[in-house]
C-alpha cells in the first residue's frame, strides 16, 4: 500500500521568509503533483513532476523531485499573506490507471 | 471552457436517507473520479470511471455506496442510508483520455453533512 507523508502539517512564517515543505512516499512512483487548496475550496494544480531530478518553478514556489529517494519538496521563497493554504502532494503509483494518493497537506499560514 | 461542475454544493441529509452527488466533467474529458476529504485530512481516492464503465472502485465501501457515469449525463455518487461518519466533502475530477501525465481537474465539492 501507497503512503504519502507530508511535514510539517501545520506552518506559520513570517513574511519574507524561505521554508520547505516536505514529501515522502513509501513505493515506486512516475509521477507526482502538487495542489493548493484554499479553506472550502477545490484543488488548484500547481506541479506535474514526472522524473527523477525534475525542478519546477512558479513564482515564490518551487517543487523538485528525487525518485531514488521517493522525495519531494516544496520550496518557498520570501514568503507572502497570499500564499496561506494547504498545500498537498499526490503521487500515483507506478503502472497503476490515475488513482492519486494524497498526503494528509501541510496548512501554510504567512503571518505579517 | 467551464471546468468540472458538480451539485450540489452543499447537502444535508438526516441519517438513513439518500444522498446524490452529481458531477459534469470538463468538456471533453470522459475519465471521472471521486475522491473524499475528511476534515483536516487529505483526499481519499473512492472510485474512477469512463463512460458506462467502472474502472477501478478499490476506494469504494463495500455497502451503500455506488457510482455511475452514463453515456449520457453527469456521474452520479449514490450513498444509501447515510450515516454520520459519511459527512465529507466529495471531489469530482475529470481528464482527459490522452493526457496520461496530465494533472486531474477539480469541481469545488459537494460538501455532505449528516444529522
Amino acid at each position: 500500500e501507497l503512503k504519502v507523508e507530508q511535514n510539517p502539517l501545520f506552518l506559520s512564517m513570517q513574511e519574507g521568509k524561505n521554508y520547505t515543505i516536505y514529501c515522502n512516499y513509501s513505493t515506486t512512483s512516475d509521477r507526482l503533483y502538487w495542489y493548493r487548496q484554499d479553506p472550502g475550496k477545490s484543488l488548484e494544480s500547481l506541479f506535474v513532476l514526472l522524473s527523477n531530478g525534475a525542478v519546477k518553478q512558479e513564482g515564490r514556489l518551487m517543487a523538485s523531485l528525487d525518485t531514488k529517494a521517493r522525495l519531494s519538496t516544496l520550496h518557498i521563497t520570501a514568503a507572502v499573506h497570499d500564499l496561506s493554504a494547504t498545500y498537498f502532494c499526490a503521487v500515483v503509483i507506478a503502472g497503476s490507471a490515475r488513482q492519486l494518493t494524497f498526503g494528509s497537506g501541510t496548512q501554510l499560514t504567512v503571518l505579517p | 471552457n467551464a471546468g468540472v461542475m458538480q451539485n450540489p454544493r452543499h447537502l444535508v441529509r438526516r441519517r438513513g436517507q439518500e444522498a446524490r452527488l452529481r458531477c459534469s466533467p470538463m468538456k471533453g474529458h470522459s475519465h471521472v473520479y471521486w475522491y473524499r476529504q475528511l476534515p483536516e485530512e487529505g483526499l481519499k481516492f473512492m472510485v474512477y470511471l469512463q463512460k458506462e464503465n467502472i474502472i477501478d472502485e478499490s476506494g469504494m465501501p463495500k455497502e451503500r455506496f455506488s457510482a455511475e457515469f452514463p453515456k449520457e449525463g453527469p456521474s452520479i455518487l449514490r450513498i444509501q442510508q447515510v450515516v454520520r461518519g459519511d459527512s465529507a466533502a466529495y471531489f469530482c475530477a475529470s481528464s482527459p483520455v490522452s493526457s496520461y501525465n496530465s494533472p486531474l481537474h477539480f469541481g469545488n465539492g459537494t460538501r455532505l453533512t449528516v444529522t
